[in-house]
């Protein structure tokens, strides 16, 4: 299968600070998602990118769409309490296949 | 609208029984998905259904099957249940392909013995 790399693993931040985390893949996408999922519950979509360099914003998450394809980033800026949880990025091919990272977890201090 | 819903919650099953997992959706997608979830890793693909009537393997198939009973159910069958397929298994569902958002299932815990 296609592998996407997602990194970093886990961050502890100061409530306030920005969050930095990117994927990178071997192979081309078409589409670029980032999902965030809470303990115990299903990924809830964040943003999705559908053009090569296009850059998306949703409150203070940011994310882009890289121009090689193969990678995007997720900034989110302030961080609050409720940002906790498991970050993942997912690409889409044509053929309705999706590949997920591997999760970046973030835990936010008050 | 309940959204995505998966039954059971938990299931614990011995080497060898098998089990079907349910998954319906009352938004009126078209496309409905399968993903296991381990440890450590992202979700892997199992099976999808891009509309009534059609199924097409994903990223890791082996020892599952499926079926889209009708638009709004589409069911994950484990034949002969192995330790590897204890995973969180996820069903999500959209209206169609192309720049259409995922919805997901709270997930099935399962566990084989």
């Amino acid at each position: 299968g296609q592998q996407l790399n997602q990194s970093p693993q886990s961050m502890f931040i100061q409530e306030g600070e920005d969050v930095s985390m990117n994927c990178t893949s071997s192979s081309i996408f078409n589409t670029w998602l980032w999902y965030k999922q809470d303990p115990g519950e299903g990924p809830v979509l964040l943003i999705a990118l559908y053009k090569a360099g296009e850059l998306t914003s949703n409150g203070r998450l940011t994310a882009q769409f890289g121009i090689t394809r193969k990678d995007s980033f997720l900034n989110i800026s302030a961080s609050i309490p409720s940002d906790v949880g498991i970050y993942f990025c997912a690409g889409e091919n044509t053929g309705n296949q999706f590949y997920f990272g591997t999760g970046t977890s973030l835990t936010v201090i008050p | 609208n309940a959204g995505v819903t998966q039954t059971p919650k938990f299931q614990v099953l011995k080497t060898g029984q098998s089990m079907t997992l349910q998954c319906a959706q009352d938004m009126n997608h078209n496309s409905m998905y399968w993903y296991r979830q381990d440890p450590g890793m992202g979700l892997r693909l199992i099976y999808y259904s891009a509309s009534e009537g059609t199924t097409d393997k994903g990223e890791v198939p082996n020892g599952y099957n499926v079926s889209r009973l009708n638009k709004r159910e589409f069911s994950l069958r484990l034949e002969s249940a192995a330790p590897s397929q204890t995973s969180v298994y996820f069903c999500a569902s959209r209206f169609g392909t192309d720049y259409n958002e995922q919805f997901f299932g709270p997930g099935t815990r399962l566990t084989v013995l």
